[in-house]
């Protein structure tokens, strides 16, 4: 049972490009969570989606930021226009929404963004 | 407004004995509680968990304790070992984890 993927691990964007990263969630779990680890920092919370809402956007900067998870196909986060403050670790986690394991988020290994 | 802290950023601990690692929290309406281990360039991974109905949940080496009136918890791992160094964070759930900063531990042999 593959645990939670997310690619690529390590991107290398430019100002201004956009970035795009991508998550699968555990099989069997429907609920995705995105969170950012700043250099120095601890995990901070961005969107929890499940297939196809947005159930809570409250850690997601208010521009330039948006995450989908569609019906088919993996989570994707996607910064438009990027600057160096985005520079950081996106660390995906998925979790089953119900049963014994409903409170507990799986991670992936993250996708590490480094804008030049 | 910091609402999960761990105060201490690092501890040491000799091989085979005790790590203790704290974690506080100000709001009482969280309802679940988890500890996760992280290694440099790596994703965290789940320990151990503990819901606040309960004060004591306990797994192999690592043993999770909850103080609901002080707003405490902590990790205990015996006997630590070299392997269990690393970055641990504590996290409240209430859906989204909300994390402190980290602690880092080094097992020294």
């Amino acid at each position: 049972n593959a645990g939670v993927m997310q690619n690529p691990r390590h991107l290398v964007r430019r100002r201004g490009q956009e970035a795009r990263l991508r998550c699968s969630p555990m099989k069997g779990h429907s609920h995705v969570y995105w969170y950012r680890q700043l250099p120095e920092e601890g995990l901070k919370f961005m969107v929890y989606l499940q297939k196809e809402n947005i159930i809570d956007e409250s850690g997601m900067p208010k521009e330039r930021f948006s995450a989908e998870f569609p019906k088919e196909g993996p989570s994707i986060l996607r910064i438009q226009q990027v600057v160096r403050g985005d520079s950081a670790a996106y660390f995906c986690a998925s979790s089953p929404g119900q049963g014994s394991t409903k409170n507990i988020q799986y991670f992936g290994a993250g996708t590490r963004l480094s804008v030049l | 407004d910091q609402q999960v802290k761990q105060n201490s950023p690092s501890l040491s601990v000799q091989e085979g004995r005790i790590s203790i690692l704290n974690c506080d929290y100000t709001n009482s309406m969280f309802d679940y509680f988890l500890w996760y281990k992280k290694y440099p360039a790596e994703g965290p991974t789940f320990l151990i968990s503990i819901s606040s109905i309960k004060d004591k949940n306990e797994d192999g080496r690592f043993t999770v304790f909850l103080n609901k009136s002080a707003k405490h918890l902590s990790l205990h791992i015996v006997p630590s070992q070299p392997g269990d160094s690393a970055v641990y964070f504590c996290a409240a759930s209430n859906r989204k984890l909300i994390f402190g900063q980290g602690t880092e531990l080094s097992v020294k042999p």
